[in-house]
Formats: C-alpha cells, sequence, structure tokens
C-alpha cells in the first residue's frame, strides 16, 4: 500500500470551504483513495473514495491529480461538528487499511 | 439499520488477567477486522475474517493475542496476561464484498482496554 502525507493539523473557520490535502505519490494503479475521520471517542467514518475521477457525495468533494499522486478532500461548508481527525487511506479494496496519523481538523465558530 | 457494535466500551483490567472483546458486526456482512489504536495514533490493523476464516492475523503483536468469528458474525478478541503496553482503544470494523466497486469499512465505537 502507498505511502500518505497529510499535515498534522489545519484550522478552518465555521462555514467556510476545509481543503485537506494528501500526498500519495507512490499510490498503485488498482489502489483506490479512501477518506475516513474519526470524531472524538468515535470509530473512524467513511467519508467519500476515488480512483481516478474526482467524486462527491452529500459530505464531501474528492480532488485527485491527474497524476493520482495527490488528493485534496474538501468540506463545501465546515461546521463545528466537522472537528475531527481526517485519515487518507490508499487501498485495493476489500483489505486491511493502512492509517497515517491524519490531519486533526479544527473548526473554528 | 444497526451498525457495528463492540462490548464492553470500557474495560479495565489488572495486569496479568486475560479479557475478551466483543464485535457484533453489521448483519450480513462478510468480512471483519479489528485495530488497534493507541493514544494520539492512528488505528493499527490486527486481524481480519472472511466469514468463520482467519485470512490475515499478521498484525497481532503477541501469541498473547487471539481472535475468533467461529459462527462468521459476532467475533471476540481476546488478549490473556495483559501487559500495560496492550492499553488502548480496539475497534472492530465489517464491509460487505457484494460485489460494488466499493469496499467501505463500517467501524464499531471502540473498547478502551486500560491496564493497571
Amino acid at each position: 500500500d502507498a505511502k500518505t502525507t497529510q499535515p498534522t493539523s489545519m484550522d478552518c473557520a465555521e462555514g467556510r470551504a476545509a481543503n485537506l490535502p494528501c500526498n500519495h505519490s507512490t499510490i498503485s494503479g488498482n489502489e483506490y483513495v479512501y477518506w475516513y475521520r474519526q470524531i472524538h471517542s468515535q470509530g473512524p467514518q467513511y467519508i467519500i473514495h476515488g480512483l481516478k475521477n474526482n467524486e462527491t457525495n452529500e459530505m464531501a468533494s474528492l480532488i485527485i491529480t491527474e497524476d493520482r499522486k495527490s488528493s485534496t478532500l474538501i468540506l463545501p461548508h465546515a461546521t463545528l461538528r466537522d472537528t475531527a481527525v481526517y485519515y487518507c487511506i490508499p487501498t485495493s479494496g476489500t483489505y486491511k487499511y493502512i492509517f497515517g496519523t491524519g490531519t486533526r481538523l479544527k473548526v473554528l465558530a | 439499520g444497526a451498525g457495528v457494535s463492540q462490548s464492553p466500551r470500557y474495560k479495565v483490567a489488572k495486569r496479568g488477567q486475560d479479557v475478551a472483546l466483543r464485535c457484533d458486526p453489521i448483519s450480513g456482512h462478510v468480512s471483519l477486522f479489528w485495530y488497534q489504536q493507541a493514544l494520539g495514533q492512528g488505528p493499527e490493523f490486527l486481524t481480519y475474517f472472511q466469514n468463520e476464516a482467519q485470512l490475515d492475523k499478521s498484525g497481532l503483536p503477541s501469541d498473547r493475542f487471539f481472535a475468533e468469528r467461529p459462527e462468521g458474525s459476532v467475533s471476540t478478541l481476546k488478549i490473556q496476561r495483559t501487559q500495560q503496553e496492550d492499553s488502548a482503544v480496539y475497534l472492530c470494523a465489517s464491509s460487505s464484498q457484494s460485489g460494488a466497486s466499493s469496499y467501505e469499512q463500517y467501524f464499531g465505537p471502540g473498547t478502551r482496554l486500560t491496564v493497571t
């Protein structure tokens, strides 16, 4: 599985877009990019995933660069409830996830 | 519908005691995973089941750790002769292999184990 690099922490003002980057330069052709978040004292929660096309769902948008070496998770209108640790996880699908240390996002009122 | 549940949510054990942690996956989910999360770190893979078969136990840190899923649904993670370094949150996740393109894992709330 590819190694990832994410900022340790980020702040975002409530109501603004939160853009969380992830570098996965060693990603292989069959690896999807999954994003999860973990709110304090809860288990990780699935957000979104993609292979090479940009994706959008009710929670977020995922932008993957054309060379697939990096991606950005976008929370369009961050709320206080989006304060969490966000993990970017390249994976070939059905198997174990390798979490890094993630990005601690703090949404500020 | 019901998500993944784990019990107990909190467990305090004296060093040397045996503990058993239970996971109830989402009904019908074929795959089940156990992860260990130390304070301030991301979850780390322990073991993986497909139905009742344990296909990967490479992440179990020692032979004191044992997991089972005898009927392909509920799973138990057992830790024998607990040590202080076993203190962590133990997360269970399940996944459906329905043939769809996505295989997201659904996580339970975790069991926080403290060994004193």
